[in-house]
């Protein structure tokens, strides 16, 4: 079965301080993989996704970045945190399948202090 | 302009009567489908039911049925008998089909805080 790791679960990190996210998926191959933030109280933002290894398309512009430097493997970083990049972010994954959920990671909660 | 819209913020039930989340979604494309995740506190994301643009018949899975009505765009959300674990926020999404050239993410509303009542 399939299963997705995303850590670590909770992050405290002052502000200009590097960050690196990651996330692993198992037991498929090629899958569609996202970034997702969600500011508190609110809906799930899309921050980027790939359909590839090396393949990242950016739907807002701002301080992150992301890679995916192995079929099964994104990572979520960023040069210089900002106070506003706050949030909880959650890694997702989906075949490439219009009838198919996404299924998520547990999430990191990210407080930039 | 928003492609989903959940207009309310927040709702309350009584324990083991039903309850009705509304979901109104826009697109162009024909062929698109239709998610409900619910998220309780801890923050995990938990896949409800699903409904295709093509589906004839309206999804159903345990006490959660969606009331898609395709004219409207609108495919709202019906838990049954609510219970107390009910409590938490309900998040509808939509994955739109080749057409529109997307990468199958999952575009969320803005979400709608369930709070069942003993």
């Amino acid at each position: 079965s399939q299963t997705i790791h995303q850590w670590p679960a909770t992050l405290v990190q002052p502000v200009g301080s590097p960050l690196s996210l990651e996330c692993t998926v198992e037991g498929t191959s090629n899958p569609n993989l996202y970034w997702y933030r969600q500011a508190a109280g609110r809906g799930l933002q899309l921050l980027f996704y790939s359909v590839g290894i090396g393949q990242i398309s950016s739907e807002v512009p701002q301080n992150l970045s992301a890679s995916r430097p192995q079929d099964r493997q994104f990572i979520l970083s960023s040069k210089k945190l900002l106070l506003s990049d706050s949030g909880f972010y959650l890694c997702a994954w989906s075949p490439d399948s219009l009838n198919t959920e996404a299924f998520f990671g547990q999430g990191t909660r990210l407080t930039v202090v | 302009a928003q492609k989903i819209t959940q207009t309310q913020p927040g709702m309350f039930v009584q324990e083991k009567e039903a309850v009705t989340l509304d979901c109104t979604y826009d697109t162009s494309d024909p062929s698109y489908g239709l998610f409900w995740y619910k998220q309780p506190s801890s923050g995990e994301m938990i896949f409800l039911i699903y409904q295709g643009s093509y589906d004839q018949q309206n999804a159903t899975e345990g006490r959660y049925s969606l009331n898609f009505q395709k004219a409207r765009k609108s495919a709202n959300l019906v838990i049954s008998a609510s219970q107390l674990g009910d409590s938490a926020m309900y998040f509808c999404a939509m994955r739109e089909g080749l057409s529109s050239g997307s990468a199958r993410q999952l575009t969320f509303g803005s979400g709608t805080q369930l709070t069942v009542l003993p």
